[in-house]
């Protein structure tokens, strides 16, 4: 499974846009980008996924440039609720012969007031 | 929206006894897993499961673990014989396809061995 390094923590106020960027350079043909939200004491959430150039849902948008060596979460205007930690996954769309989810440390995102 | 439910939410025990957590997954699911979150640290693998039989077990994942799926409906990790180090989150997930499509998570159990 592709290895994925993204910043330990970012600061952000009440009504920025927040771009937590993760990089991938091992990342295989068949494999799938997936981002996952963690708040103290919960499970990961799935937040989105995406292939290729840019997905958007009604919590955050995700950008994926051609290579595919890095991709981009942006969440709009955050809130304090969206103070958590952020996952980049990466893994084979196929499965294979694996479907475990494989977590980094993540990156603490903190939104002040 | 359908979730993932986990039982019981905290678990106090005494080193080498036996714990049970249990896992209603959502319904029309077929894969299950099992990971745990020890205090600080990352969310890690501990087996996958699918049509009743581990798909993949981590290292984590010895002779002390076992899963079952009783029923049509729950979805259990057992230590046999508890040591402190098994003090932990653990979360219980599932997926409807294999590969990319999202796991979802329950919110965990809180196993504290003494």
């Amino acid at each position: 499974l592709a290895k994925t390094t993204q910043p330990i923590s970012m600061d952000s106020y009440e009504g920025q846009e927040v771009n937590i960027t993760c990089s991938h350079n091992n990342i295989a043909t068949n494999d799938y980008i997936t981002w996952y939200q963690q708040f103290p004491s919960q499970g990961p959430r799935f937040i989105i996924q995406g292939y290729k150039t840019k997905v958007t849902n009604e919590v955050a948008s995700l950008f994926i440039p051609a290579d595919r060596k890095s991709s981009t979460l942006s969440l709009p205007r955050v809130s304090l609720s969206d103070t958590a930690v952020y996952y980049c996954l990466v893994g084979d769309h196929h499965g294979g012969a694996t479907n475990k989810l494989i977590f980094g440390t993540g990156t603490l995102l903190a939104v002040q007031p | 929206e359908p979730e993932v439910t986990q039982t019981p939410s905290h678990q106090v025990t005494q080193m080498g006894q036996e714990v049970i957590l249990r896992c209603v997954p959502i319904s029309n699911h077929l894969y299950f897993y099992w990971y745990r979150q020890i205090l600080g640290q990352k969310v890690e693998f501990l087996v996958s499961f699918y049509n009743n039989e581990i798909s993949e077990k981590s290292e984590i994942f010895d002779d002390q673990f076992s899963v079952e799926r009783p029923d049509g409906s729950n979805f259990t990790l057992k230590i046999r014989s508890t040591k402190l180090e098994d003090s932990a989150m653990y979360f219980c997930a599932s997926s409807d396809l294999k590969g990319n499509q999202p796991q979802h998570f329950g919110d965990g159990t809180r196993l504290s061995i003494l």
